[in-house]
């Protein structure tokens, strides 16, 4: 049962323009959604997150957009650059009852072209 | 500050072997998670420790287990393994609460042959 959904599995965009990244989940008892993104051979790097009291959150070029009503998240970066280039994992937790546990979705790669 | 710390890096075991990993989180870091990532099955969570406690657990079979040392070290044993057990094996800390970020370690890359 896959809680976390990227239906995306890859995302090519110009230097410059927006990228938006979509994530949905099925579990209502999330609370808490982070993204993070990986180069090969390194760890997830923690980009940015939102609580789900929130239905936004921005970090530089970085914003979070949370719709829980239909269970829908999602990432714009704005604007795009090459070295943004990597795999962006979404994920989400129920900060009640699950500690620190993150579910993650299957991943997007982005390709940023100049 | 140091960042998550994994070793080794890499690792080559043959099948019905055992494999010990090791994880030293962010100075200040009470919290160790585990996660698998493998290609068909993304990041999966493997377990958690909190003050030397399991917290939470994954569905993992009872092949994998972990402990945490009172400095907050952590190591993930694999016993009798699989060639499915080949994966990157990551490892991350975080504060304390489980709002707090996790920040990862670069992970350990396990062959099964």
């Amino acid at each position: 049962d896959q809680q976390v959904k990227q239906n995306s599995p890859s995302l090519s965009v110009q230097e410059g323009r927006i990228s938006i990244l979509n994530c949905d989940y099925t579990n209502s008892m999330f609370d808490y959604f982070l993204w993070y993104k990986k180069y090969p051979a390194e760890g997830p790097t923690f980009l940015i997150s939102i609580s789900s009291i929130k239905d936004k959150n921005e970090d530089g070029r970085f914003t979070v957009f949370l719709n829980k009503s239909a269970k829908h998240l999602s990432l714009h970066i704005v604007p795009s650059q090459p070295g943004d280039s990597a795999v962006y994992f979404c994920a989400a937790s129920v900060s009640e009852t699950s500690g620190s546990r993150l579910t993650f979705g299957e991943g997007t790669q982005l390709t940023v072209n100049p | 500050k140091a960042g998550v710390t994994q070793t080794p890096r890499y690792l080559i075991k043959t099948r019905g072997q055992q494999v010990t990993l090791s994880c030293s989180p962010i100075s200040g870091h009470r919290s160790v998670s585990w996660y698998q990532q493998t290609p068909g099955q993304g990041l999966q969570f493997l377990f958690e420790y909190f003050s030397e406690t399991q917290r939470n657990k994954g569905n993992f079979p009872g092949r994998f287990s972990g402990r945490q040392f009172s400095n907050s070290r952590s190591e993930m044993n694999v016993s009798t393994l699989e060639l499915g057990d080949s994966a990157l094996y990551l490892c991350a800390s975080s504060l304390a609460s489980s709002k707090n970020i996790q920040y990862f370690g670069a992970g350990t890359r396990l062959s099964v042959l």
